[in-house]
């Protein structure tokens, strides 16, 4: 089965400032997906950005991108200006591509944003 | 709203109960996963359904059953309950192709057991 490793269990970062996160994956398959999830307080979770492996360009959404480096098995995400509702736990995932869509998730990094 | 339904929000049962959580997929989406979050932990895959059929298993325990309906909602069941199986168990339903390719999760239950 495919893992996912996030070797960050906690991060810190001041507000304004640009914080990364980081996630390895070990896969055999050339087609997959990667995602980062967001956990708030609130339990709910929210995905923040999604990556499919065949694309080269790394995704962006407004303050958030990643930084995928498909031989590397590397997909670590950016956090620019950062706000105190960022505050969370996040979650590097793993979709495969193939019929069987098995979801994997890494241990999580717990971001905390000082004002 | 995620479109993923999970019921019931919050339950307390006593050790050695059984208990069924519910899970309502979006409409359209053929796989549900499910899996159990101990509190500050990550989440761990218990088991994923693909059109009623089990697709993949994880850590899940023998204690622990699941299963896909002809319409696609999908309970789990988890019995002779421990005091370590307290946690918040999330559902999740994904398509094969189209645009989604991420996972929708439901709100969880939250299964407390004293």
């Amino acid at each position: 089965a495919q893992t996912v490793t996030q070797s960050q269990p906690e991060m810190s970062v001041q507000e304004a400032e640009t914080v990364t996160l980081s996630c390895t994956y070990d896969t055999s398959e050339s087609d997959y997906y990667l995602f980062w999830y967001k956990q708030p307080p609130s339990r709910q979770m929210i995905l923040v950005i999604r990556q499919e492996a065949y694309k080269q360009q790394n995704a962006t959404e407004n303050r958030f991108s990643v930084n995928f480096q498909k031989a590397a098995k590397s997909f670590s995400l950016k956090i620019s200006d950062s706000q105190l509702g960022d505050a969370a736990m996040y979650f590097c995932a793993y979709r495969s591509g193939l019929n069987n869509n098995d979801m994997r998730f890494g241990a999580g990094t717990r971001l905390t944003v000082k004002p | 709203d995620s479109g993923v339904t999970q019921t019931p929000k919050h339950l307390i049962t006593a050790t050695g109960q059984r208990v069924t959580l519910r899970c309502s997929p979006r409409s359209g989406d053929l796989s549900v996963y499910w899996y159990q979050q101990s509190l500050d932990q990550g989440l761990q895959f218990l088991i994923q359904y693909y059109n009623g059929e089990e697709r993949a298993k994880g850590n899940i325990l023998e204690r622990f059953s699941a299963q896909q309906f002809p319409d696609l909602h999908s309970e789990l069941n988890l019995s002779s309950l421990e005091l370590g199986d307290s946690a918040l168990y999330f559902c999740a339903s994904s398509v094969s192709g189209g645009t989604y390719t991420e996972a929708f999760f439901g709100q969880g239950t939250r299964l407390t057991v004293v």
